[in-house]
């Protein structure tokens, strides 16, 4: 059973255009939704992360997007870079859990010169 | 900066063996974790441990076990090593009631079994 549940599986993107993954899931009690990225041969690493009490997160050119009522939650990259290319997870966790993470299935994302 | 080693990047082992897989953080972090990656599945919980003798199961916690004696120090166990168990296994560490709940990843162990 996916509690959370990650499109498209891979996505391939121009310099410089706009890299959107998207993530659903089912447990309301979620409060904490990170988004990982994981580079060839290197162990995944947090990217940006944001909580239900806010509808959008910026740290340069990634950006969160959620909606608490669709129970979904999205990453775009803004001016993607060949360098952006990796592995994308998005995860959520509740505190009673011991935020414990329950992960998407990934994004293979590349992004061409 | 947060260290995770793991003990191989890459192990070749036959059915039936008994398999360690270690991992070690040199943060002084309370909770440790191991996780599985298949293509396709994302990143799986198999165990974890709050602190030190302390351990949990996570999602698919059958056919392995761990072990937590000192607090830098987490091991995955595979008891009778099967092909299913061929995979990438990750480590990672959190601080528990640190201001954020970030997981830091060690490199993998990417295990095969014959």
């Amino acid at each position: 059973q996916q509690q959370v549940k990650q499109s498209p599986q891979s996505l391939i993107v121009q310099k410089g255009g706009i890299s959107i993954i998207n993530c659903a899931y089912e447990n309301t009690a979620f409060d904490y939704f990170p988004w990982y990225q994981q580079f060839p041969g290197k162990g995944p690493a947090l990217l940006i992360a944001i909580r239900p009490d806010v509808s959008e997160k910026k740290e340069g050119r990634f950006t969160i997007s959620f909606n608490k009522s669709a129970k979904q939650f999205s990453l775009h990259i803004m001016d993607s870079q060949p360098g952006d290319s990796a592995t994308y997870f998005c995860a959520a966790s509740k505190k009673t859990s011991g935020s414990r993470l329950t992960f998407g299935e990934g994004t293979q994302l590349t992004v061409n010169p | 900066d947060v260290k995770v080693t793991q003990s191989s990047r890459y192990l070749v082992k036959r059915t039936g063996e008994k398999v360690f897989l270690e991992c070690v953080q040199d943060m002084d972090h309370e909770n440790m974790f191991w996780y599985r990656q298949d293509p396709g599945l994302g990143l799986r919980l198999i165990y974890f441990s709050y602190d030190v003798k302390m351990k949990e199961k996570g999602d698919i916690p059958e056919g392995y076990s761990v072990s937590r004696e000192k607090k830098e120090r987490f091991s995955l166990i595979l008891e009778s090593a099967s092909t299913n168990q061929t995979s990438m296994y990750l480590c990672a560490t959190r601080l528990a009631g640190g201001p954020t709940d970030t997981q830091y990843f060690g490199p993998g162990t990417r295990l095969t079994v014959l």
